[in-house]
């Protein structure tokens, strides 16, 4: 069965920093991994995803993530901090051939600071 | 883009009465999910639905819970009988195909059973 843990419950950043949001994921199989933001009262959109392709990932909001089979991670990054950004941020894991449903992390509680 | 709508946004019920959440998903998506976030915890997968049949269920949804799809627009999650640990944001989502296709989430419904 596939798993996902996200490192780090709060990030807090100072606006115009580097962000980096950790995911490590478990699956038997290749996955599909699948980076969503919540804003406050709203739902999961998605940001970007891997499915096997190219292993850096574009997605929106200036975000991106590489898939790095060896470490078995799928880390979210993006150069520069924008208050905007403040929101939850889940990693998820489908299984290709597999399980249709997504297993989602705990998720990470971004704050940027001015 | 058309969005996947959520009613109510905020539901208060007594336990042990029925609630009927209730969704609307974007037109041309023929998967349907719902998920929970218990609060602080993890977005967890409740069932999936398609083709007018669940697909997929989690140990969660149990005998209490029920879904359908009666008029091929609204689909709904049936609580028949609250308790107190069903509190929670349920999520409604949607996608066009399996695995690598990105679900389409709603808002939310918050639920508090008191």
């Amino acid at each position: 069965a596939q798993s996902v843990t996200q490192l780090g419950s709060h990030v807090s950043v100072s606006e115009g920093a580097l962000v980096l949001l950790r995911c490590n994921y478990s699956s038997s199989v290749p996955p599909y991994l699948f980076w969503y933001v919540q804003y406050p009262n709203q739902g999961l959109q998605l940001l970007l995803k891997y499915t096997s392709a190219a292993t850096l990932v574009k997605g929106i909001n200036g975000f991106e993530a590489e898939f790095k089979k060896s470490e078995t991670s799928f880390h979210l990054t993006k150069p520069s901090a924008h208050m905007r950004d403040a929101a939850e941020y889940f990693c998820a894991v489908s299984e290709v051939g597999g399980s249709e449903k997504l297993v989602f992390g705990k998720g990470t509680k971004l704050t940027v600071n001015p | 883009e058309p969005e996947v709508t959520q009613t109510p946004s905020h539901q208060v019920t007594q336990m042990g009465q029925e609630v009927i959440l209730r969704c609307v998903p974007i037109s041309n998506h023929l998967y349907f999910y719902w998920y929970r976030q218990i609060l602080g915890q993890k977005v967890e997968f409740l069932v999936s639905f398609y083709n007018n049949e669940i697909s997929e269920k989690s140990e969660i949804f149990d005998d209490q819970f029920s879904v359908e799809r009666p008029d091929g627009s609204n689909f709904t999650l049936k609580i028949r009988s609250t308790k107190l640990e069903d509190s929670a944001m349920y999520f409604c989502a949607a996608s066009q195909g399996q695995w690598n296709s990105p679900l389409h989430f709603g808002n939310g419904t918050r639920l508090t059973v008191t």
